[in-house]
């Protein structure tokens, strides 16, 4: 069974850092692509991030490209994103989400999410 | 790239509700569905218009029947939900990818049962 559980969420200022954490299990991690997508309160879901399973591929959402930076560790099966410069609309859950393609093709869709953690930017 | 849904849908319980989602050239493009509860991470429920992951109700069934049309107009892609039940009750939220926008979700689209 696929099991995504991020962690690393909490209380923080504008302008400082956090950096979550995704670990997986119950799958052959380094055979996907991952993403985080995050929903901010009253508002809809919105993708932020996605790497492909080499590292090979990433990209960012308009809103955090220069900010946020995503990696993972195949060999921790891991999965992380750094966030810099982070403002008040930055505040949501941000969920782990597991690309639903394999490999080098892609599929663009997220069929296994975590439970999702709490990023809350405030002063 | 923008989705666009209608915010909310009220459907009885048993009946069928139909949920759009809307953007150009939709057709173009592979379609996916995702369920939110209250307090949940959301749960795919069709992916690649037309796909039902396992564990996923036969009553949830979607469409994007423009796919390889020539036509230039706006499209739209249906997630159906048949029989519908207390606990379909839910956002749901439409996705696709495009080359230069990446990820794009819908607005949502807030179910009720009534």
């Amino acid at each position: 069974e696929v099991h995504l559980m991020e962690s690393g969420g909490g209380l923080v200022e504008p302008g400082r850092s956090l950096r979550l954490s995704c670990a997986a299990s119950g799958f052959t991690f380094d055979d996907y692509g991952m993403h985080w997508v995050r929903r901010a309160p009253g508002k809809g879901l919105e993708w932020v991030s996605g790497i492909s399973w080499n590292s090979g591929g990433i990209d960012y959402a308009d809103s955090v490209k220069g900010r946020f930076t995503i990696s993972r560790d195949n060999g921790k099966n891991s999965l992380y994103l750094q966030m810099n410069s982070l403002r008040i609309d930055d505040t949501a859950f941000y969920y782990c989400a597991k690309d639903g393609g394999l490999g080098a093709d892609p599929g663009f869709y997220f069929d296994n999410w975590g439970q999702g953690t709490l990023v809350t930017v405030s002063s | 790239y923008e989705l666009t849904q209608p915010p909310s849908v009220s459907v009885s319980p048993g009946q069928t509700a139909s949920i759009t989602c809307s953007g150009d050239k939709l057709g173009d493009r592979y379609v996916s569905w995702y369920q939110q509860k209250p307090g949940q991470s959301p749960v795919l429920v069709i992916y690649q218009d037309i796909k039902r992951p396992s564990g996923i109700p036969e009553r949830f069934s979607g469409s994007n029947p423009e796919r390889f049309s020539r036509s230039n107009s706006g499209n739209t892609a249906t997630l159906t939900i048949s029989g519908t039940q207390a606990l379909d009750e839910a956002d749901y939220f439409c996705q696709a990818w495009d080359s230069s926008s990446h990820v794009v979700f819908g607005g949502g689209t807030k179910l009720t049962v009534l």
